[in-house]
């Protein structure tokens, strides 16, 4: 257990719509960082967040949006969804910059 | 930019043959190096990393060297079992634009066959 819960575990949706994943990060991890699995693309690093300020941004879609709250959790908000957003995102958390980053055990979403 | 560059997989393996994945990493600096592992279903775990040129990262009995003159970090097991049978990712961590950046592989499958 690396201390990362993510929820929901799966999800199932319709394309056009909307979801929030939520992520809470290790006890005194101040970063946060959003990636996403998928099967063609491998792991793909969409977003990192330090403290509540976006911290890096990587191959992350303009549909699709991150924020860290003052308790240091995260959501990643996905809109207007189609059936190639369907993958494994995975949350991480590190301690500052550390380098060591901890994984969640990630949410499967499914867009039909 | 950074990179890097893992060996194409399936890899399959007979329980106890000996395991190796190969990384080259491309970095300006001094990065440091890793090894995560993803077991079916779950999220990616460190293995094991190593901070300096020479430095031997080792845990459950996987093991890979530093290699600065080659730009590589090499992952082998001695003898591997099933339940080694998993996703490995590379990855490399370095300060980039005033912060650290960590660059994941495509990640290499693994299989143990009994």
């Amino acid at each position: 257990d690396s201390g990362v819960t993510q929820t929901p575990k799966h999800l199932i949706t319709a394309t056009g719509q909307r979801v929030t994943l939520r992520c809470s990060p290790r006890s005194g991890d101040l970063s946060v960082y959003w990636y996403q699995q998928s099967l063609d693309q491998g792991l793909q690093f969409l977003i990192q967040y330090y403290n509540g300020e976006e911290r890096a941004k990587g191959n992350i879609l303009e549909r699709f949006s991150a924020q860290q709250f003052p308790d240091l959790h995260s959501e990643l908000n996905l809109s207007s969804l189609e059936l190639g957003d369907s993958a494994l995102y995975f949350c991480a958390s590190s301690l500052m910059d550390q380098e060591t980053q901890y994984f969640g055990p990630g949410t499967r979403l499914l867009v039909l | 930019g950074d990179s890097v560059t893992q060996m194409e997989g399936p890899v399959t393996l007979s329980e106890e043959a000996f395991l190796t994945i190969n990384c080259t990493y491309t970095a300006t600096g001094y990065p440091s190096l890793f090894w995560y592992v993803q077991y079916p279903g779950e999220g990616l775990q460190l293995l094991l990393k190593a901070t300096k040129a020479d430095d031997k990262g080792s845990n459950k009995g996987f093991e890979a060297t530093y290699r600065k003159e080659t730009t590589s970090f090499h992952l082998e097991k001695g003898s591997v079992q099933v339940s080694d049978s998993a996703v490995y990712f590379c990855a490399l961590s370095a300060y980039s634009g005033g912060y650290q950046k960590v660059t994941f592989g495509t990640g290499t499958k693994l299989q143990v066959i009994p």
